[in-house]
């Protein structure tokens, strides 16, 4: 049973750049959250997905968005990448019908450096 | 909007000793759920205990225990036996009846001492 999955591992990208970020939820998961961890912090909340629509978002600026496919994986774009965009990008999938009580479950994060 | 405070940037013990990691919390909300996350340098966060404030017994997962004080808005984890593999970051965790997202403190690193 795959759990939670996100590529690339690493990732360099020049200030003013776009990147994308992919996670794959665990079998059976329908839901993916995406946080930002900067370094030496916990993790923030960015936004979540569920059926292919965001539902809640996190205070994050609009160069920050999302998607999510018909097969429950979902991408996070970033625009005009800053400096202090500089941080692990972590996923998190879960079952939406299990509410407040289901766990999400991580994947291993990107590491996002830009320089 | 829930806050959450961990008071402890380091702390360390030796092995087969006992820590106890702090965390407290604020919200309005009467029902809710808090987390202990365990996240090693592969970097993945792994669950370590969970608790629904609904419930008064201390949550307990083999040498993980929690003492959830719902009034104090407490929540800290205690680690018995202490073995090399726990060496980590710990975070504390909440997240509300009705929302999805959790909210995390800033973590504490967790070092063990052979």
């Amino acid at each position: 049973d795959a759990g939670v999955t996100q590529s690339p591992t690493h990732l360099i990208k020049t200030r003013g750049q776009q990147v994308t970020l992919r996670c794959s939820p665990k079998s059976g998961h329908d839901t993916v959250s995406w946080y930002q961890q900067a370094l030496g912090q916990g993790p923030q909340f960015i936004f979540q997905y569920y059926e292919e629509e965001e539902r809640q978002r996190g205070n994050f600026p609009d160069r920050f968005s999302g998607h999510q496919f018909p097969n429950y994986s979902s991408e996070l774009n970033v625009n005009a990448l800053l400096l202090g965009d500089s941080a692990l990008y972590l996923c998190a999938s879960s079952l939406f019908s299990s509410g407040a009580r289901g766990e999400q479950y991580f994947g291993p994060g990107t590491r996002l450096t830009v320089t | 909007a829930q806050t959450v405070t961990q008071s402890q940037p380091e702390m360390s013990v030796q092995e087969a000793e006992t820590v106890t990691l702090s965390c407290t919390y604020d919200t309005s909300e009467s029902d809710y759920y808090l987390f202990w996350y365990k996240q090693p340098p592969s970097r993945q966060m792994i669950l370590v205990i969970r608790q629904e404030a609904y419930k008064q017994q201390n949550a307990t997962e083999n040498r993980f225990s929690v003492n959830f004080q719902k009034a104090a808005k407490s929540f800290s984890l205690k680690i018995s036996d202490s073995q090399l593999g726990d060496a980590a970051m710990y975070f504390c965790a909440y997240k509300g009846v009705g929302a999805q997202k959790l909210v995390f403190g800033q973590g504490t690193r967790l070092t063990i001492n052979p």
